[in-house]
């Protein structure tokens, strides 16, 4: 079955510090796609990044990286030098196919709290 | 690019009542779907809609139904409002099912 655990519900840092945001999936076909998103207090999702399984090259954005294990079924999210407005709650979100057609399937998300 | 565009914004109805939220996709998406994200639950997914047939469905009962059109703006309806429907409406469109989903901002209803 499809799943994903985002089993941190809420973290809270110091502005400055480095956090990572876990998340582990499960799924038993072997083309899918993985996703991040934020949700600042605003509400809208925004989209961050997308990893297909053929791929484990990690990827790192500015302040944002992303390590993409097949072995642990894992697909974690690292902000370094944490700022206030790096809070938000953090999606993380599985598409794959074994169902017939490529449903979306989002994490319970991680509110992060970063503290001035 | 024009992003999601879902409308109204806010929505306040009472018990019994009916209700229909619009979204506008982004251009060239033929994918839409909608979400309900409440506090306690979480995003829980309703229902995708391709090329104005319904493709994917999640746990809700039959008074949560949708329709998409031609140009593919998707429509939501909640028939017999009830308290716990208040929540936050997301609609969503992507281009393809290896593709990202974009999302609007959003209805909030609010069920007095």
């Amino acid at each position: 079955a499809q799943k994903v655990t985002q089993a941190q519900t809420e973290i809270s840092v110091v502005e400055k510090e480095d956090v990572t945001l876990d998340c582990v999936y499960e799924t038993r076909d072997t083309t899918y796609y993985l996703f991040w998103y934020k949700q600042p207090p605003s509400g809208e999702l925004v989209f961050l990044i997308r990893r297909n399984s053929f791929d484990e090259q990690n990827e790192i954005s500015g302040r944002y990286s992303w390590n993409f294990q097949k072995s642990t079924s894992s697909f974690n999210f690292t902000i370094t030098a944490s700022q206030v407005v790096d809070s938000a709650v953090y999606f993380c979100a599985l598409s794959e196919g074994s169902s017939g057609t490529y449903k979306y399937i989002f994490g319970t998300g991680t509110r992060l709290k970063v503290l001035a | 690019k024009a992003g999601v565009t879902q409308t109204p914004r806010y929505l306040i109805k009472t018990r019994g009542q009916q209700v229909t939220l619009s979204c506008s996709p982004i251009s060239g998406h033929r994918s839409v779907s909608w979400y309900q994200q409440t506090p306690g639950q979480g995003l829980q997914f309703l229902f995708e809609y391709f090329s104005e047939t319904q493709r994917n469905k999640g746990n809700f009962p039959g008074r949560f139904s949708g329709r998409q059109f031609s140009n593919s703006r998707s429509e939501m309806n909640v028939s017999t409002l009830e308290l716990g429907d208040s929540a936050l409406y997301l609609c969503a469109s992507r281009q393809g099912d290896d593709q990202p989903q974009h999302f609007g901002d959003g209805t909030r209803l609010s069920i007095l």
